[in-house]
């Protein structure tokens, strides 16, 4: 079955450090591939997206993401973050031809000082 | 430029009342429509979609319905609500016809007594 899988639930993170947020796929075909940030009680805000070419891809408020097709993974990065960053992270899959993204189940991510 | 918009943004009700919630988007035509519920501590989970005025389609069985009555208005209703139902409900649209990310509303927050 199509899925989304972010293996971790929770990540804390201090200030100024480095991020990396993990999401593998699993589909027959590569998938568009995209990643959500949501703040507490607000809706869903993309950061960026992937659907072909370059792997590395750059999105909003200085993160980025790498498509590696062998590891079926589109994992998130920031190489520092900012105590702002602190919320609640989607990745999301669509398959050509179908109307629907699936979503994992999300990982927050705490920034301490 | 394209804004969704969604209300109440908060909304108590007691078990077996009506629920009517409602999702309007402007700045665009003929646009894929979404409803989402987020339960605490969980990811989205899709609930109706509609790529066209009068077409529903539901992903999982439930308490719930939804109408897309006029192009750009999607509407989430219940005859009568359960507690289960309590949840974060999101609206979204994606460009029809092939485009690929969604946007989301900002939210409704109901809360069954």
């Amino acid at each position: 079955a199509q899925s989304v899988t972010q293996p971790d639930i929770h990540i804390t993170v201090s200030e100024g450090a480095s991020l990396e947020l993990r999401c593998n796929y699993s589909y027959g075909a590569t998938p568009y591939l995209f990643w959500y940030v949501q703040s507490p009680g607000q809706g869903l805000q993309l950061l960026l997206k992937y659907f072909s070419g370059d792997t590395l891809v750059q999105g909003i408020k200085g993160f980025e993401a790498e498509f590696k097709r062998s590891q079926s993974s589109f994992n998130l990065r920031k190489p520092s973050v900012h105590w702002s960053d602190a919320a609640e992270y989607f990745c999301a899959a669509r398959v050509t031809g179908f109307q629907k993204l699936v979503f994992g189940t999300g990982t927050r991510l705490l920034v301490s000082p | 430029s394209q804004t969704i918009h969604q209300w109440p943004a908060t909304l108590v009700q007691p078990v077996g009342s009506p629920l009517s919630l409602e999702c309007t988007v402007e700045g665009t035509s003929n646009p894929n429509l979404y409803w989402y519920r987020q339960a605490a501590g969980r990811g989205l989970q899709l609930l109706f979609y509609s790529v066209g005025i009068g077409q529903i389609s539901s992903e999982v069985p439930q308490n719930l319905s939804a109408s897309r009555p006029q192009d750009r208005q999607f509407i989430l209703s219940s005859k009568k609500l359960l507690l289960s139902d309590s949840g974060f409900y999101l609206c979204a649209w994606a460009p029809g016809g092939g485009n690929n990310e969604q946007f989301f509303g900002p939210g409704t927050r109901l809360t069954v007594l």
